[in-house]
């Protein structure tokens, strides 16, 4: 059954905390993306990944960082830099970063702060 | 910088309108523009992707269309069900094949 698996669904940070959010894909696609969605508003760009040990900068990185030492996954860390973590998380995958391809969304992890 | 805007926010029809959600977008230099679908909590499913060189898609009860000159499209859901009841969000895809998403559309279809 292939798709994106994230886990956890829910997580919460106490203050000064990082935390991980996992991604994992099994569609054999090369590029992952990680999204932040806030209530009531569109998804912004955190960081995404062309190829294994890559990665770029989105719109909003600052507070979070990355690593893909493996193809199917991208897990992203919510650093205790991030002021405002508490959104709802969204990890997506698609063929290639390079070609205009229909990006593939895993259900989410809701992030809070305690 | 492209930015995209969905109006309105919020809908509510009784079960079997017609209806039309909106999108538009500031820079027209876009390769598609994409409607997903996203339900209480959950990830987004993909339902029509328009090339820039189309100006309509369709799948079932649902059809889209594109005017890149006017930087908008529109998502016709025809006979509209309750489980049509979703956020609707739009997102184009520019130079460097990024997504740049609408703030959505949350739809409740009435029985």
């Amino acid at each position: 059954d292939g798709g994106i698996t994230q886990s956890p669904k829910y997580l919460f940070r106490k203050e000064g905390q990082n935390v991980t959010l996992s991604c994992e894909q099994n569609l054999n696609h090369d590029a992952m993306y990680w999204y932040r969605q806030d209530p009531g508003q569109g998804l912004r760009l955190i960081y995404y990944s062309q190829i294994v040990n890559d990665f770029q900068k989105g719109d909003i990185a600052e507070g979070y960082s990355v690593s893909r030492e493996k193809k199917e996954s991208f897990p992203l860390t919510v650093t205790s830099a991030q002021k405002n973590p508490t959104a709802f998380y969204l990890c997506a995958s698609s063929i290639s970063q390079l070609t205009r391809n229909i990006q593939y969304f895993g259900a989410g992890t809701r992030l809070s702060v305690l | 910088k492209q930015e995209v805007t969905q109006i309105p926010a919020a809908l509510s029809v009784p079960e079997g309108e017609n209806l039309v959600l909106n999108c538009s977008f500031t820079d027209s230099a876009i390769y598609n523009l994409q409607w997903f679908r996203q339900d209480p909590g959950k990830g987004l499913t993909s339902l029509l992707l328009i090339q820039s060189s189309q100006r309509e898609q369709t799948s079932g009860r649902l059809n889209a269309s594109l005017d890149k000159s006017s930087g908008r499209s529109t998502l016709y859901i025809a006979a509209s069900q309750p489980g049509d009841s979703a956020t609707y969000l739009c997102a184009a895809l520019n130079a460097g094949n990024m997504l740049t998403f609408g703030g959505g559309t949350r739809l409740m279809v009435k029985p």
